[in-house]
């Protein structure tokens, strides 16, 4: 099947710092990637949509100049959380999918759990 | 717009247990249904889905029937295991959008 490779999976760091996390599709071209961000004990929650060579679409309430996305390949797209605040502290997961599959499957990354201390 | 609603949690159930967490949906076209499992501090892993009208999907143990008549997509396991503690996750994702809709998630406790 198809594998999507989420690095790091952890990571710390301070206030007022940028963190950059990446999602790689390893056995396939991922012309569509996705963002989520999910709070403790609460479901996941779309924060954009990435489509390779093109600006990311935001889903309304997710600040553009805060999460920078950039899929510059049809295999890797990146997440950067800028000047992270605690508050930015989440998990975050990406999904990519491709023509091919169907048109109605994502294949989802392992996760990156941030923390801004 | 297209939502998923999901039974809320926790479950509490004892091992060998008969498992139900209902899921329903809303959602223009015909989407392709999921459950997706989340253990302890991990991402998600996809457990089964169904992709059209009274398809079955199953991996397991769990099984979980697209009807669309009911527009549900309840999870089901006959015999729960300690091992199967962790959050599920009703999802569907609309044909050609590729964008995948959750429901809350249900956490299941399963106790030896």
């Amino acid at each position: 099947g198809a594998v999507v490779s989420q690095h790091p999976s952890r990571v710390i760091c301070k206030s007022g710092t940028s963190v950059k996390i990446e999602c790689r599709s390893l056995d396939f071209q991922a012309t569509t990637m996705f963002w989520y961000r999910q709070f403790p004990k609460q479901s996941l929650m779309l924060m954009a949509t990435s489509n390779e060579g093109s600006k990311a679409t935001y889903e309304q309430g997710v600040e553009k100049d805060k999460f920078l996305i950039n899929h510059a390949s049809l295999t890797l797209s990146t997440l950067t959380v800028t000047s992270a605040h605690p508050e930015d502290s989440s998990f975050y997961i990406c999904s990519a999918t491709a023509t091919g599959f169907g048109n109605t499957e994502a294949f989802f990354g392992q996760g990156t759990r941030l923390t801004v201390v | 717009g297209d939502s998923v609603t999901q039974m809320e949690g926790p479950v509490t159930l004892s091992e060998e247990a008969f498992l139900t967490i209902n899921c329903t949906y809303t959602a223009t076209g015909y989407p392709s249904l999921f459950w997706y499992v989340q253990y302890p501090g991990e991402g998600l892993q996809l457990l089964l889905k169904a992709t059209k009208a009274d398809d079955k999907g199953s991996n397991k143990g769990f099984e979980a029937t697209y009807r669309k008549e009911t527009t549900s997509f309840h999870l089901e396991k006959g015999s729960v295991q300690v091992s199967d503690s962790a959050v599920y996750f009703c999802a569907l994702s609309n044909t050609g959008g590729f964008k995948t809709i959750f429901g809350a998630g249900t956490r299941l406790f399963v106790k030896a």
